[in-house]
């Protein structure tokens, strides 16, 4: 099935760095949202973008929905070892969700 | 709020018997429930979505016959592997839409349920 493309694959970062990941796609879609899922779990959202140029924030997360209605990023400040995990963006347009790849993000104190 | 529950979380069974996953939504009502197959390392990939009271709508290329989808009610969604081959392993996660008539319906995850078939 159609999925985004979203970048990076993995990173490997110091505790307390920053981080950024994001996602682009070749279709428009009306939300987008961050989910973060830890192994053998299901995703558990992290925000959720409703409106081109919106910019979320969720403690140390922040998010944008691009412009273009084509993108999202994602931020993560002063990363702390319980960040570990795979970040997925999806896309959503009607009521299905369309995933990306994931980030998985490991954290090194 | 906005729990999903799945059961089991995990089962292993003999290729060629079926297997039923259960999916809740225990502190709202969905009308809708999705289901998405993870394989390791890998992406969500939707199955099908299932409405309550209606027949569910599979994805292109996922065998109807083999995923069978039953959505009873507004909290409960099964999906029974039929036959299943090893080659059905994986990771069925189910999500369910909580219902408040807007844009901003969110899709609530389950925990999971890892299958293995010998």
């Amino acid at each position: 099935g159609q999925q985004l493309n979203q970048s990076p694959q993995s990173m490997f970062i110091q505790e307390g760095e920053d981080v950024s990941m994001n996602c682009t796609s070749s279709s428009i879609f009306n939300t987008w949202l961050w989910y973060k899922q830890d192994p053998g779990e299901g995703p558990v959202l992290l925000i959720a973008l409703y409106k081109a140029g919106e910019l979320t924030s969720n403690g140390r997360l922040t998010a944008q929905f691009g412009i273009t209605r084509k993108d999202s990023f994602l931020n993560i400040s002063a990363s702390i070892p319980s960040d570990v995990g795979i970040y997925f963006c999806a896309g959503q347009a009607g009521t299905a969700l369309i995933f990306g790849k994931g980030t998985t993000l490991s954290v090194s104190s | 709020g906005a729990v999903v529950s799945q059961h089991p979380s995990w089962v292993i069974c003999k290729s060629g018997t079926s297997v039923k996953i259960e999916c809740r939504s225990l502190d709202f009502q969905a009308t809708t429930m999705f289901w998405y197959r993870q394989f390791p390392k890998q992406s969500l990939m939707l199955m099908a979505t299932s409405n309550e009271g209606s027949k569910a709508t599979y994805e292109q290329g996922v065998e109807k016959d083999k995923f069978l989808i039953n959505h009873a009610s507004l909290t409960l969604s099964t999906l029974t592997v039929t036959s299943a081959h090893p080659e059905d392993s994986s990771f069925y996660i189910c999500s369910a839409r909580a219902l408040r008539g807007g844009p901003t319906d969110t899709q609530y995850f389950g925990p999971g349920t890892r299958l293995t078939v010998l």
